[in-house]
């Protein structure tokens, strides 16, 4: 299997401007979350869903963001306007029910200058 | 709520010591209880997990690790540690049913040679 997939890897971009970081899962598996990182923060749960449905959104910094899983093999983050202060790197993970682990993706690494 | 901590920032070891990084928990039930390692630019990987049985886990790369739940501990410990451990180690928690883990801030080990 080739693991959880993100792309891009790196991101640079100005700020204001619209952002999407994509996500597929392992296949088969049901549940994608979707965390940031940061040095000041460390590893943050954005937002979860189980069988393309959204769960728990609370992780959510503010309406700037937003995600959508449309079916089992694509999720997207997005920001829209981008602000400095998300830059970090943004990690996608997902697990199946009953497996308890979850597996992650490389990560994405925004920049947003 | 559940929630973990990892008391130290920073672990320092000569090659071929034995290594601890420690991490304590706290649960409203049975915990289920995991470590992650990260090293450099790439995302969080697997290496031990804790769901019941045995309180001694091994898992990857000669890693093990001890649950403890009188002191609710889940220390993370190999005998000879190597250059190549350095990285940062996560613990990290989930109470019962399939919510998200709950990640500790990260454990930076550095092995010296």
């Amino acid at each position: 299997d080739a693991g959880v997939i993100q792309s891009p890897r790196h991101e640079v971009t100005e700020m204001g401007q619209e952002v999407t970081l994509r996500c597929k899962p392992i296949s088969g598996h049901d549940y994608l979350f979707w965390y940031r990182q940061t040095m000041m923060r460390g590893l943050e749960l954005l937002i979860y869903f189980n069988n393309n449905v959204p769960i728990d959104d609370s992780g959510m910094p503010e309406d700037r963001f937003s995600a959508k899983m449309p079916n089992a093999s694509f999720s997207t983050l997005k920001i829209q306007p981008s602000e400095p202060r998300d830059s970090a790197v943004y990690f996608c993970a997902s697990s199946l029910l009953g497996a308890h682990e979850q597996y992650f993706g490389p990560g994405t690494r925004l920049t947003v200058t | 709520a559940q929630s973990v901590a990892q008391p130290e920032d920073q672990v320092n070891v000569a090659e071929g010591n034995p290594l601890t990084v420690k991490c304590t928990y706290s649960v409203s039930g049975n915990p289920y209880l995991f470590w992650y390692v990260q090293y450099p630019n790439r995302g969080l990987q697997f290496l031990l997990k804790y769901i019941t049985g045995d309180n001694l886990v091994k898992g990857s790369y000669g890693f093990e690790a001890e649950f403890n739940k009188s002191q609710t501990s889940f220390h993370l410990k190999k005998p000879s540690a190597l250059v190549s451990d350095s990285a940062l180690y996560f613990c990290a928690v989930r109470d019962v049913g399939n919510t998200p883990l709950v990640f500790g801030k990260g454990t930076r080990l550095s092995v010296i040679a």
